[in-house]
Protein backbone atom coordinates (compact mmCIF):
# COMPACT_ATOMS: atom_id res chain seq x y z
CA UNK A 1 0.00 0.00 0.00
CA UNK A 2 1.13 3.63 -0.27
CA UNK A 3 2.51 5.38 2.82
CA UNK A 4 1.86 9.29 2.96
CA UNK A 5 4.38 11.18 4.75
CA UNK A 6 3.45 14.63 5.60
CA UNK A 7 5.66 17.35 7.05
CA UNK A 8 6.03 19.37 8.74
CA UNK A 9 3.94 17.39 11.89
CA UNK A 10 3.65 20.78 13.39
CA UNK A 11 3.68 23.92 11.46
CA UNK A 12 2.92 27.40 14.51
CA UNK A 13 2.06 30.48 12.97
CA UNK A 14 0.42 33.50 12.97
CA UNK A 15 -3.53 34.60 11.26
CA UNK A 16 -2.19 36.48 8.00
CA UNK A 17 0.56 34.32 7.61
CA UNK A 18 1.10 31.69 4.55
CA UNK A 19 0.98 27.98 5.34
CA UNK A 20 2.65 25.32 3.23
CA UNK A 21 2.01 21.09 4.12
CA UNK A 22 3.34 18.93 2.77
CA UNK A 23 2.84 15.26 1.38
CA UNK A 24 5.03 12.91 0.32
CA UNK A 25 4.10 9.51 -1.22
CA UNK A 26 5.83 6.13 -1.11
CA UNK A 27 4.97 5.69 -4.80
CA UNK A 28 3.34 7.33 -7.46
CA UNK A 29 -0.33 8.52 -6.84
CA UNK A 30 -2.10 7.42 -9.57
CA UNK A 31 -4.14 10.23 -11.84
CA UNK A 32 -3.38 12.88 -9.17
CA UNK A 33 -6.11 10.99 -7.53
CA UNK A 34 -5.04 13.11 -3.63
CA UNK A 35 -7.69 14.16 -1.60
CA UNK A 36 -6.78 16.79 1.80
CA UNK A 37 -8.80 17.08 4.79
CA UNK A 38 -9.59 19.46 7.59
CA UNK A 39 -10.13 18.26 11.12
CA UNK A 40 -11.17 20.54 14.31
CA UNK A 41 -10.99 19.10 17.61
CA UNK A 42 -14.33 17.32 18.45
CA UNK A 43 -15.44 17.20 14.83
CA UNK A 44 -15.02 14.90 11.78
CA UNK A 45 -12.44 15.78 8.53
CA UNK A 46 -13.76 17.96 6.41
CA UNK A 47 -12.50 17.74 2.78
CA UNK A 48 -10.97 20.79 1.12
CA UNK A 49 -9.54 19.27 -1.69
CA UNK A 50 -9.80 16.37 -4.33
CA UNK A 51 -7.62 15.72 -7.69
CA UNK A 52 -4.68 17.39 -5.79
CA UNK A 53 -6.21 20.87 -6.97
CA UNK A 54 -9.97 21.10 -7.39
CA UNK A 55 -11.31 22.83 -4.28
CA UNK A 56 -14.33 20.90 -2.68
CA UNK A 57 -17.75 22.07 -2.32
CA UNK A 58 -17.55 25.98 -0.24
CA UNK A 59 -13.51 25.61 -0.09
CA UNK A 60 -12.71 29.35 0.43
CA UNK A 61 -9.83 30.34 -2.38
CA UNK A 62 -7.24 30.65 0.11
CA UNK A 63 -7.26 26.93 -0.24
CA UNK A 64 -5.15 26.14 -2.75
CA UNK A 65 -3.42 22.28 -3.79
CA UNK A 66 -0.75 21.16 -6.23
CA UNK A 67 1.58 18.57 -7.48
CA UNK A 68 2.39 14.98 -8.90
CA UNK A 69 3.69 11.57 -8.68
CA UNK A 70 4.29 11.39 -5.19
CA UNK A 71 4.60 15.23 -3.97
CA UNK A 72 2.11 17.31 -3.33
CA UNK A 73 1.36 20.36 -1.32
CA UNK A 74 -1.25 22.34 0.34
CA UNK A 75 -1.45 25.82 0.64
CA UNK A 76 -3.08 28.31 2.86
CA UNK A 77 -2.25 31.58 1.26
CA UNK A 78 -3.15 33.75 4.39
CA UNK A 79 -4.42 31.41 7.38
CA UNK A 80 -7.76 33.04 9.11
CA UNK A 81 -8.49 32.01 12.69
CA UNK A 82 -10.59 29.31 11.80
CA UNK A 83 -7.68 27.78 9.74
CA UNK A 84 -6.12 26.41 12.77
CA UNK A 85 -6.80 22.30 12.80
CA UNK A 86 -4.91 19.30 11.80
CA UNK A 87 -4.48 19.10 8.18
CA UNK A 88 -4.56 15.44 6.26
CA UNK A 89 -3.55 13.91 3.41
CA UNK A 90 -5.32 10.34 1.42
CA UNK A 91 -4.83 8.91 -1.57
CA UNK A 92 -6.75 7.09 -3.40
CA UNK A 93 -5.24 6.26 -6.40
CA UNK A 94 -4.45 2.85 -5.80
CA UNK A 95 -6.59 0.26 -3.24
CA UNK A 96 -6.66 0.87 -0.10
CA UNK A 97 -6.78 4.62 -0.09
CA UNK A 98 -4.58 5.62 2.20
CA UNK A 99 -3.86 8.43 4.97
CA UNK A 100 -1.11 10.48 5.73
CA UNK A 101 -0.17 11.12 9.79
CA UNK A 102 -1.21 14.55 9.63
CA UNK A 103 0.16 18.06 10.13
CA UNK A 104 -1.09 20.41 12.68
CA UNK A 105 -1.22 23.63 11.74
CA UNK A 106 -1.23 25.63 15.37
CA UNK A 107 -1.02 29.59 16.26
CA UNK A 108 1.84 30.96 17.23
CA UNK B 1 -27.72 18.18 1.56
CA UNK B 2 -26.93 15.18 3.18
CA UNK B 3 -26.54 14.34 6.41
CA UNK B 4 -25.17 11.13 7.93
CA UNK B 5 -25.63 9.40 11.72
CA UNK B 6 -23.97 6.60 12.85
CA UNK B 7 -25.62 4.16 15.84
CA UNK B 8 -24.67 1.18 17.43
CA UNK B 9 -23.29 -0.33 20.80
CA UNK B 10 -20.56 1.83 22.52
CA UNK B 11 -18.67 -0.95 24.34
CA UNK B 12 -17.86 -4.28 22.58
CA UNK B 13 -16.00 -7.28 24.45
CA UNK B 14 -12.86 -8.83 22.70
CA UNK B 15 -13.85 -11.70 20.06
CA UNK B 16 -17.12 -10.08 19.39
CA UNK B 17 -18.97 -8.61 16.98
CA UNK B 18 -18.80 -4.88 16.12
CA UNK B 19 -22.21 -3.81 14.37
CA UNK B 20 -22.65 -0.04 13.45
CA UNK B 21 -25.29 1.46 11.12
CA UNK B 22 -25.16 4.69 9.22
CA UNK B 23 -28.27 6.39 8.99
CA UNK B 24 -28.31 9.09 5.63
CA UNK B 25 -30.65 11.77 5.36
CA UNK B 26 -30.89 14.15 2.32
CA UNK B 27 -29.99 12.16 -0.34
CA UNK B 28 -30.87 8.49 -1.36
CA UNK B 29 -28.86 6.05 -1.53
CA UNK B 30 -30.27 4.26 -4.29
CA UNK B 31 -29.56 7.71 -6.60
CA UNK B 32 -26.12 5.81 -7.33
CA UNK B 33 -23.31 7.72 -8.34
CA UNK B 34 -21.43 7.82 -4.56
CA UNK B 35 -20.08 4.95 -2.73
CA UNK B 36 -20.91 4.54 1.41
CA UNK B 37 -17.97 4.20 3.45
CA UNK B 38 -16.56 3.00 6.85
CA UNK B 39 -13.69 5.30 7.88
CA UNK B 40 -11.78 4.63 11.87
CA UNK B 41 -9.67 7.07 13.84
CA UNK B 42 -7.38 5.55 17.02
CA UNK B 43 -7.03 7.93 19.63
CA UNK B 44 -4.90 10.38 19.16
CA UNK B 45 -4.17 9.10 15.43
CA UNK B 46 -4.09 9.10 11.99
CA UNK B 47 -7.53 7.40 9.37
CA UNK B 48 -7.69 4.08 8.50
CA UNK B 49 -9.98 3.31 5.84
CA UNK B 50 -11.75 0.44 6.25
CA UNK B 51 -14.12 0.00 2.90
CA UNK B 52 -16.99 0.76 1.20
CA UNK B 53 -20.26 0.35 -0.27
CA UNK B 54 -22.40 0.42 -3.71
CA UNK B 55 -26.07 0.70 -3.41
CA UNK B 56 -26.24 -2.48 -5.35
CA UNK B 57 -23.94 -4.23 -2.79
CA UNK B 58 -21.16 -3.88 -4.54
CA UNK B 59 -17.90 -3.65 -2.29
CA UNK B 60 -14.86 -3.08 -1.78
CA UNK B 61 -12.33 -3.78 1.89
CA UNK B 62 -9.09 -2.64 2.81
CA UNK B 63 -7.15 -5.87 2.65
CA UNK B 64 -5.70 -5.39 5.99
CA UNK B 65 -9.49 -5.79 7.60
CA UNK B 66 -10.81 -8.12 4.49
CA UNK B 67 -11.01 -10.85 6.39
CA UNK B 68 -12.91 -9.47 9.24
CA UNK B 69 -15.54 -7.01 7.44
CA UNK B 70 -18.98 -7.26 6.37
CA UNK B 71 -20.51 -4.28 5.08
CA UNK B 72 -24.43 -4.37 3.94
CA UNK B 73 -26.93 -1.95 2.53
CA UNK B 74 -30.59 -1.57 3.36
CA UNK B 75 -31.88 1.22 0.58
CA UNK B 76 -35.40 0.90 1.47
CA UNK B 77 -33.84 1.99 5.29
CA UNK B 78 -31.91 4.13 3.65
CA UNK B 79 -29.11 2.70 5.60
CA UNK B 80 -25.84 1.37 5.80
CA UNK B 81 -23.69 -1.00 8.18
CA UNK B 82 -20.82 -2.07 9.13
CA UNK B 83 -19.53 -6.04 11.12
CA UNK B 84 -16.33 -6.59 12.30
CA UNK B 85 -15.70 -10.00 13.69
CA UNK B 86 -13.65 -10.74 15.96
CA UNK B 87 -12.67 -7.50 17.75
CA UNK B 88 -9.91 -6.90 20.24
CA UNK B 89 -8.71 -4.13 21.78
CA UNK B 90 -6.89 -2.62 18.75
CA UNK B 91 -10.25 -1.95 16.95
CA UNK B 92 -10.81 1.01 19.73
CA UNK B 93 -11.18 3.33 17.48
CA UNK B 94 -13.54 6.47 16.50
CA UNK B 95 -15.89 5.03 13.80
CA UNK B 96 -16.84 7.31 10.81
CA UNK B 97 -19.59 6.61 7.84
CA UNK B 98 -19.24 8.66 4.93
CA UNK B 99 -20.14 9.54 1.63
CA UNK B 100 -17.30 8.52 -1.23
CA UNK B 101 -15.97 8.71 -4.74
CA UNK B 102 -14.69 5.73 -5.74
CA UNK B 103 -12.21 5.09 -8.66
CA UNK B 104 -10.63 1.22 -8.77
CA UNK B 105 -11.89 0.36 -5.42
CA UNK B 106 -10.17 3.12 -3.93
CA UNK B 107 -12.24 6.75 -2.09
CA UNK B 108 -12.62 9.81 -1.26
CA UNK B 109 -15.32 11.08 1.17
CA UNK B 110 -17.02 14.27 0.84
CA UNK B 111 -19.64 13.84 3.44
CA UNK B 112 -19.24 12.69 6.89
CA UNK B 113 -21.26 11.13 9.81
CA UNK B 114 -20.16 12.78 13.69
CA UNK B 115 -18.62 9.89 14.20
CA UNK B 116 -19.18 7.08 16.96
CA UNK B 117 -16.58 5.88 19.78
CA UNK B 118 -16.28 2.17 20.03
CA UNK B 119 -14.16 0.60 22.50
CA UNK B 120 -13.43 -2.88 22.65
CA UNK B 121 -12.78 -3.86 26.86
CA UNK B 122 -13.95 -6.90 28.70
Amino acid sequence: EIVLTQSPGTLSLSPGERATLSCRASQSVSSSYLAWYQQKPGQAPRLLMYGASTRATGIPDRFSGSGSGTDFTLTISRLEPEDFAVYYCQQYGSSPATFGGGTKVEIK
Amino acid sequence: QVQLQESGPGLVKPSQTLSLTCNVSGRSINSGGHYWSWIRQHPGKALEWIGCIYYNGRTHYNPSLKSRVTMSVDPSKNQFSLRLSPVTAADTALYYCARSLCYAGSCYSDSWGQGTLVTVSS
